[in-house]
């Protein structure tokens, strides 16, 4: 089975102040993983993916995220938050072979001005 | 390209009732899963469709029940409702496959009183 644990519950920070949100998982086979992030009263919209290759993986928006294997990490960052930047932040772990996801509680990050 | 849409928006029902919940999945997915995101916590899995037929279950009670039509739409009935059935529901579409990633409806947000 797997399990995925968001270590802070809620994260404020300043306008233009960088932001690490972190990530743990445990897992007995592969991983695939994912940020998804949920504005209030909408649905989780996918940030970013590690799959497979680089484990690095950057997002749109300036986000990113490093597959830290030997950590079973798989932390979020981002050098400048904006104020729009505030929402809730899920990680979420899927194994190789079945299709669902396991989920963090989520992390509530506020950026404040 | 219409996303993954679901009906209704909100919904409110009393304990015992039963009630039915759909999800359109985005053109071209064949794969529909359902969640369960209680307040202040991260989604939960139902369960998850594939070819009408449940391929997957999670932790969830068997008052909890779903179905899969030929267009790969899905609706999720939940009997004998009880207070804690209140949450956001969350329906996930996506292509079958290890590499499928799933995205997400708006939910449906159901309350029990």
């Amino acid at each position: 089975a797997q399990s995925v644990t968001q270590l802070d519950s809620q994260v404020p920070v300043f306008e233009e102040a960088p932001v690490e949100l972190r990530c743990n998982y445990s897992s007995s086979v592969s991983v695939y993983l994912f940020w998804y992030v949920q504005y209030p009263n909408q649905g989780l919209q996918l940030l970013l993916k590690y799959l497979s290759g680089s484990t690095l993986v950057e997002s749109i928006n300036g986000f990113e995220a490093e597959f830290n294997k030997s950590q079973t990490s798989f932390h979020l960052r981002k050098p400048s938050v904006h104020i729009s930047d505030t929402a809730e932040y899920f990680c979420a772990v899927r194994g190789s072979t079945l299709g669902r996801l396991y989920f963090g509680r989520g992390t509530q990050l506020t950026v404040w001005p | 390209d219409a996303g993954v849409t679901q009906s209704p928006t909100h919904l409110i029902k009393t304990r015992g009732q039963q009630v039915t919940l759909r999800c359109s999945p985005k053109s071209g997915h064949d794969t529909v899963s359902w969640y369960q995101q209680a307040l202040g916590q991260g989604p939960q899995f139902i369960f998850q469709y594939y070819e009408e037929e449940e391929r997957q279950r999670g932790n969830f009670p068997d008052r909890f029940s779903g179905h899969q039509f030929p267009n790969y739409s899905s609706e999720l009935n939940v009997n004998a409702l009880l207070l804690g059935d209140s949450a956001l529901y969350l329906c996930a579409s996506s292509l079958q496959g290890i590499h499928g990633e799933q995205y997400f409806g708006p939910g449906t947000r159901l309350t029990v009183t």
